[in-house]
């Protein structure tokens, strides 16, 4: 079965810590993304990485990191810098950048 | 300034009768659209894209319709399914034979009542 795992699907962490979110897939794509979503928005690029050891900044980075050591992992990192991290936060890959992104189911991060 | 919008918030239709889900852009460089599925606590799936040499793509119960001149795209669903409640997000991009990043719009909640 080919697919976009996320885990965990809910994460809880206290302010102040960072937290690392999973992303892989095993469909041989290229390119991998995080997004977040925020009640009443769109979906908002985080980060991107069209090959494995590169990656750029979205239209959101600031407070976050990543990684892109293997091509199929695309790991998140949540700082203590992001100043609102509570938000629902998507993986997606697609073959190349620009072609159709297939989605991960999620995780509900809340920062207390 | 939103470079797509999804204008209502909200749609409710009638199972069976025709479902209209709108989205305006306002780059005019845009010339690659997607529309994706979204439900609650869950990844969007893709559902149909439609290129700017096209005005129309169909795949079964669903057909997008694509107006450059207006800068206006929509998604028909016909007929439409009480499955076929979730928020639908478009999605546009510039020059994909390039690989630009998609910017999604705020999406439409539809629900189709039985």
């Amino acid at each position: 079965d080919g697919g976009i795992t996320q885990s965990p699907k809910y994460l809880f962490r206290k302010e102040g810590q960072n937290v690392t979110l999973s992303c892989e897939q095993n469909l041989n794509h290229d390119a991998m993304y995080w997004y977040r979503q925020d009640p009443g928005q769109g979906l908002r690029l985080i980060y991107y990485s069209q090959i494995v050891n590169d990656f750029q900044k979205g239209d959101i980075a600031e407070g976050y990191s990543v990684s892109r050591e293997k091509k199929e992992s695309f790991p998140l990192t949540v700082t203590s810098a992001q100043k609102n991290p509570t938000a629902f936060y998507l993986c997606a890959s697609s073959i190349r950048q620009g072609n159709e992104q297939y989605f991960g189911p999620g995780t509900r991060l809340t920062v207390t | 300034d939103q470079q797509v919008k999804q204008n209502s918030p909200s749609l409710s239709v009638q199972e069976g009768r025709i479902s209209i889900l709108n989205c305006d852009y306002t780059n005019s460089m845009f010339d690659y659209f997607l529309w994706y599925k979204k439900y609650p606590a869950e990844g969007p799936t893709f559902l149909i894209s439609i290129s700017s040499i096209k005005d129309k793509n169909e795949d079964g119960r669903f057909t997008v319709f694509l107006n450059k001149s207006a800068k206006h795209l929509s998604l028909h669903i016909v007929p439409s399914q009480p499955g076929d409640s979730a928020v639908y997000f478009c999605a546009a991009s510039e020059d994909s034979n390039y690989g630009q990043n998609f910017v999604f719009g705020p999406g439409t909640r539809l629900s189709v009542l039985p």
